[in-house]
């Protein structure tokens, strides 16, 4: 079972660069999250999505896009890269609202390091 | 300011001792979860918890939630050197219900 896949697992960037992360989940599951993880600082929300073509803003969106055209696919984009967004990145999926008890199912994570 | 509070931060004990963790908070949770993420990993759910009062087994692992729904506890009997790994608790709230995540309790069990 592949669950919750991304990639890359590990990018060095300059600042001012761009790039995508890629998320895929095969479980079929409407709602989709991006997070970072900051060492000592638990997970923060970035981007999510309650499904195809619908996405919404989390905590910490300044610097990030996201895109949902597909039920599987949960791209998260970095425009100009900065210092601060040095972090581990992660990608989670849910089959129903966390208020519904819902599980979140998440991937291994894409250590992105910004120079 | 952190919404959700985890205490202690670090916790470093022998195999065989006992544990609890604490997740506190001012604001009412529908819902609260705990995760354990090892090294390089994602977070697993380990519970959720959803009714004030509620306690939960999961083998050597108790939950509880608080009768406000503000505050949890799990507590590890007989800790073992494979409970070792950083113990989140996250909670939903909001018109989305997403969830919030404490910043974690990591703990180091050595034999």
């Amino acid at each position: 079972n592949a669950g919750v896949t991304q990639t890359p697992k590990f990018r060095i960037l300059k600042i001012g660069q761009s790039m995508t992360l890629q998320c895929a989940q095969d479980m079929n599951h409407n709602y989709m999250y991006w997070y970072r993880q900051d060492p000592g600082m638990g997970l923060k929300l970035i981007y999510y999505s309650v499904g195809a073509g619908i996405t919404d803003k989390g905590e910490v969106p300044n610097g990030y896009n996201v895109s949902r055209s597909t039920t599987e696919d949960f791209p998260l984009r970095l425009e100009l890269a900065a210092p601060s967004q040095t972090s581990v990145y992660f990608c989670a999926s849910s089959y129903s609202r966390p208020t519904n008890t819902g599980e979140l199912f998440f991937g291994e994570g894409s250590r992105l390091t910004v120079l | 300011t952190q919404l959700l509070e985890q205490s202690p931060q670090f916790l470093s004990i022998q195999e065989g001792e006992n544990l609890t963790v604490y997740c506190n908070s001012s604001s009412v949770f529908s819902s609260l979860q705990w995760y354990r993420q090892e090294p390089g990993e994602g977070p697993v759910l380990l519970v959720t918890v959803v009714t004030g009062g509620e306690v939960k087994k999961l083998k050597r692992l108790t939950f509880q939630f608080g009768d406000a729904r503000k505050d949890s506890s799990l507590h590890i009997t007989a800790a073992q050197p494979g409970d070792t790994g950083l113990y989140l608790c996250a909670g939903a709230r909001g018109s989305q219900g997403n969830l919030i995540f404490g910043k974690g309790t990591k703990l180091s069990v050595k034999p």
